[in-house]
């Protein structure tokens, strides 16, 4: 499984865009990338996901170079409410036995 | 989108009884779930995967005779702390994947989580 590393924490003010990129240098072929919200003492909830190039829906974007090592999601506007920990995943196609391991995630703090 | 519901929500119990957590698809079937444990101000770690049908398959590190696994149909599994001590207190937490049916499936849903307290 492809090894994720994302920065530990992230601030940012509201009404910001907030980027949060994350570096997997051995993501295979067949990986997609994944990104997960969690709030505290809540399961994580699923955010977007992406193989190549823009992948944008009503929550976020998610931008993924040629050489897919990275991956960006991008969040436009923030909020207090979007204060969270967030999670890139790679790989793990569930479908045939993967499974999601998480790294250790971004703790984003949104201020007033 | 799919709903992956868990009960209880949080449990307090002394040291060396044992507790069940349940982890139920709600509107889909669900023939492998996941359990999950995070500490406080950690990542969460993969402790097993449940198969309907068979034994669940646990990570590295992880006691299967003390976490007990079952998963009995395709929209419940359920994991049992046994013998629990207070370092087994944490956030437990099931997740299962989505039901789509995409050649590529990396999306899971998760439980809200059971927040363990050993006393």
């Amino acid at each position: 499984l492809a090894k994720t590393t994302q920065p530990i924490s992230m601030d940012s003010y509201e009404g910001q865009e907030v980027n949060i990129t994350c570096s997997h240098n051995n993501i295979a072929t067949n990986d997609y990338i994944t990104w997960y919200q969690q709030f505290p003492s809540q399961g994580p909830r699923f955010i977007i996901q992406g193989y190549k190039t823009k992948v944008t829906n009503e929550v976020a974007s998610l931008f993924i170079p040629a050489d897919r090592k990275s991956s960006t999601l991008s969040l436009p506007r923030v909020s207090l409410s979007d204060t969270a920990v967030y999670y890139c995943l790679v790989g793990a196609d569930l479908n045939q036995g993967g499974k999601l391991i998480f790294g250790q995630g971004t703790e984003l703090s949104v201020k007033p | 989108g799919a709903v992956v519901s868990q009960h209880p929500s949080w449990v307090i119990c002394k040291s060396g009884t044992s507790v069940k957590i349940e982890c139920r698809s709600l509107d889909f079937q669900a023939t492998t779930m996941f359990w999950y444990r995070q500490f406080p101000k950690q990542s969460l770690m993969l402790m097993a995967t449940s198969n309907e049908g068979s034994k669940a398959t646990y990570e590295q590190g992880v006691e299967k005779d003390k976490f007990l696994i079952n998963h009995a149909s395709l929209t419940l599994s359920t994991l049992t702390v046994t013998s629990a001590h207070p370092e087994d207190s944490s956030f437990y937490i099931c997740s299962a994947r989505s039901p789509r049916t995409r050649l590529m499936d990396t999306e899971a849903f998760f439980g809200q989580g059971t927040r363990l307290t050993v006393v």
